[in-house]
């Protein structure tokens, strides 16, 4: 599986757009990009994945860039509900397994 | 509701004794996952089933055991042989295996071993 490159952390004031970036440069073909986040001492929450085309669900939009070497989650309205550690996950293949790395951690200030 | 749980969600143990985490569904999910974390890390992968009485290894698979005798469940023995297990174990379950089928996960089990 890809690995992914997403910052250490990131602020949002609350009630605008958060943006978090990944890099997964040596995707494959066949893997889809997947995102997850994981509030304070809970089981991660899965939110949303894509395989090439952009993807928008209940929770956030998934913008892939036409090369697939990187992507971004958007959160369009960040409440303060949203502060958690945001993986970014490529997967494929016959692989079963999540690899996850250390995340972005997104505050969601007043 | 459909969902993963997980029991209990704190655990004291001393040191030498095995002990079972549980993990059931009620998805109907054919693949299901144990992960570990330490604090501050992602999730590293125990062990995981695609299919009952089957299972295979993942990355950190020593000092571990499991079994999948029913669909639903997929419990994890932590062994005394594990040289450091308290850490916060995650149990996942997903559709199938493979690509394109997000995993969901229970809330947790914090193990300490005292």
């Amino acid at each position: 599986d890809a690995k992914t490159t997403q910052p250490p952390s990131m602020d949002c004031a609350e009630g605008r757009a958060a943006n978090l970036p990944c890099n997964h440069s040596t995707i494959s073909g066949n893997e889809y990009v997947y995102w997850y986040r994981q509030i304070h001492s809970q089981g991660p929450q899965y939110i949303i994945h894509g395989l090439k085309n952009n993807e928008t669900n209940e929770m956030a939009s998934l913008i892939i860039t036409e090369d697939r070497k990187s992507s971004t989650l958007i959160l369009p309205h960040a409440t303060l509900r949203d502060t958690a550690v945001y993986y970014c996950i490529v997967k494929g293949g016959t692989a079963s397994k999540l690899t996850f790395g250390t995340g972005t951690r997104l505050q969601v200030t007043l | 509701d459909g969902g993963i749980t997980q029991s209990p969600k704190y655990l004291f143990r001393k040191e030498g004794q095995n002990v079972t985490l549980s993990c059931e569904q009620n998805l109907n999910h054919d693949a299901m996952y144990w992960y570990r974390q330490d604090p501050g890390q992602g999730l590293r992968l125990i062990y995981y089933s695609q299919i009952v009485n089957d299972f295979q290894k993942g990355d950190i698979a020593e000092g571990y055991s499991v079994s999948r005798e029913k669909k639903e469940s997929f419990p994890l023995t932590v062994t005394s042989a594990q040289k450091n297990p308290t850490a916060f174990y995650l149990c996942a379950s997903s559709k199938l295996a493979g690509v394109g089928n997000e995993q969901f996960f229970g809330p947790g089990t914090r193990l300490t071993v005292l």
